[in-house]
């Protein structure tokens, strides 16, 4: 098993430039999800999947698209990269759809990305 | 809505020092809660859960109970070792919608 798995793993965007981190993962795990990661503001939660074709909004969606069109791969796509998405991002995934954290579902976490957009 | 507070870092200690990282929360539910870490440069991972009160999650020598009458789940273990330097993050689980809140997370220094 790969577990999650996360491309690029470094990556400079000038402004305005658009480009999609991949996300992939072998676990046959329905839920799936994108995070930022900011100094001192832990993780917060940008877009998540239950499941293949269902995909809905996290905490700070703007700026960002998803799609979920197979269980294995979630990949985010930055439309007009600004510095404000300057970041660290994550993607993670866990079994159960059933309260996610269904009873305490353990989330998968890729190795990060780490975005500069100057 | 829900949330978590974590105590500010970083944390200093020498090796073999008792280590203690207070988290607590606020939820309207039942949450459970979760303490994850992260080694330097990598992705996060589960260090151990407790999803109802007075339940203790232990793993790798650390501990954490939850406990309901305080709304805390801090996380302790007795004698830390520099392989412990890392950032540390206590979670709950929202399950009406699908979300982990994330405390800010604490970073943990040992110095031999």
């Amino acid at each position: 098993n790969a577990g999650v798995t996360q491309t690029p793993k470094f990556q400079v965007l000038k402004t305005g430039q658009s480009m999609t981190l991949q996300c992939a993962q072998d676990m046959n795990h329905e839920y799936m999800s994108w995070y930022r990661q900011d100094p001192g503001m832990g993780l917060r939660l940008i877009h998540y999947s239950v499941g293949a074709g269902i995909t809905d909004q996290g905490e700070v969606p703007n700026g960002y698209n998803v799609s979920r069109s197979t269980t294995e791969d979630f990949p985010l796509r930055l439309l007009s990269a600004a510095p404000s998405q300057t970041s660290v991002y994550f993607c993670a995934s866990s079994y159960s759809i059933s309260g996610p954290l269904g009873g305490g579902d353990e989330q998968y976490f890729g190795p990060g990305t780490r975005l500069t957009v100057t | 809505g829900d949330s978590v507070t974590q105590m500010e870092g970083p944390v200093t200690l020498s090796e073999e020092a008792f280590l203690t990282i207070n988290c607590t929360y606020t939820a309207t539910g039942y949450p459970s809660l979760f303490w994850y870490v992260q080694y330097p440069g990598e992705g996060l991972q589960l260090l151990l859960k407790a999803t109802k009160a007075d339940d203790k999650g232990s793993n790798k020598g650390f501990e954490a109970t939850y406990r309901k009458e305080t709304t805390s789940f801090h996380l302790e273990k007795g004698s830390v070792q520099v392989s412990d330097s890392a950032v540390y993050f206590c979670a709950l689980s929202d399950d009406s919608n699908y979300q982990l809140i994330w405390g800010a997370g604490t970073k943990l220094i040992i110095k031999p």
